[in-house]
């Protein structure tokens, strides 16, 4: 079964700082990996989707990378800012199914 | 893009009742939905895949007669938590695509308390 885990499990940075959050998964079998963004008490925002043949998305300050055969995905975070505050989540499809990650709580000091 | 809505946004209720949570595709068809839950400080849990007309495929460890399922049609799945008790207290979150390799669109989710 695909395990997913996500490393840190919580972050705190200064206002302006660059950072990469990770994920890790077990079965390189994938479709694709999305990154997620949730607000406390919210439902999950799309962030980036990396389809298994790509190696790297980008939108705005974020960019997400995925190595499949290592198992691995960053997603990268340039001048961050506090509005970026929140739990971040990777997830990986495989056949039907989509596996989350534990989650990165995201708390940027203004 | 393409939105899901969930319905009710927050739900109360007492022991032994039973609780209907819609989820819809507002602007696209979904032949298949997933229900997940998510227990404070934890991450979504897959509970099951909800199919346009057929039965729902449940993950091990979910009851399927407590969590009923029905998709009965192609923007329309809702879940019925049955005879609903403190423990099933949890954030419920429906989520659909377009196909099997496009972006997940999720609900903004269901907050259900249990007393």
């Amino acid at each position: 079964k695909q395990e997913v885990t996500q490393i840190p499990a919580a972050l705190s940075v200064p206002e302006g700082e660059n950072l990469v959050l990770n994920c890790s998964f077990t079965d390189s079998a994938i479709y694709n990996l999305q990154w997620f963004r949730q607000d406390p008490g919210k439902g999950l925002t799309s962030l980036l989707l990396i389809q298994s043949s790509q190696r790297e998305q980008t939108s705005g300050r974020l960019n997400a990378s995925l190595d499949k055969s290592s198992g691995r995905s960053t997603l990268y975070i340039a001048a961050s800012q506090p509005g970026d505050s929140a739990t971040y989540l990777c997830a990986v499809k495989g056949g039907n199914q989509f596996y989350f990650g534990t989650g990165t709580s995201l708390t940027v000091i203004p | 893009g393409a939105v899901v809505s969930q319905h009710p946004s927050r739900v109360i209720c007492k022991s032994g009742t039973s609780v209907k949570i819609e989820c819809r595709s507002l602007d696209f068809q979904a032949t298949t939905m997933f229900w997940y839950r998510q227990f404070p400080k934890q991450s979504l849990m897959l509970m099951a895949t909800s199919n346009e007309g057929s039965k729902a495929t449940y993950e091990q460890g979910v009851e399927k007669d407590k969590f009923l399922i029905n998709h009965a049609s192609l923007t329309l799945s809702t879940l019925t938590v049955t005879s609903a008790h403190p423990e099933d207290s949890s954030f419920y979150i429906c989520s659909a695509g377009k196909s099997r390799t496009d972006t997940q669109y999720f609900g903004p989710g269901t907050r259900l308390t249990v007393l």
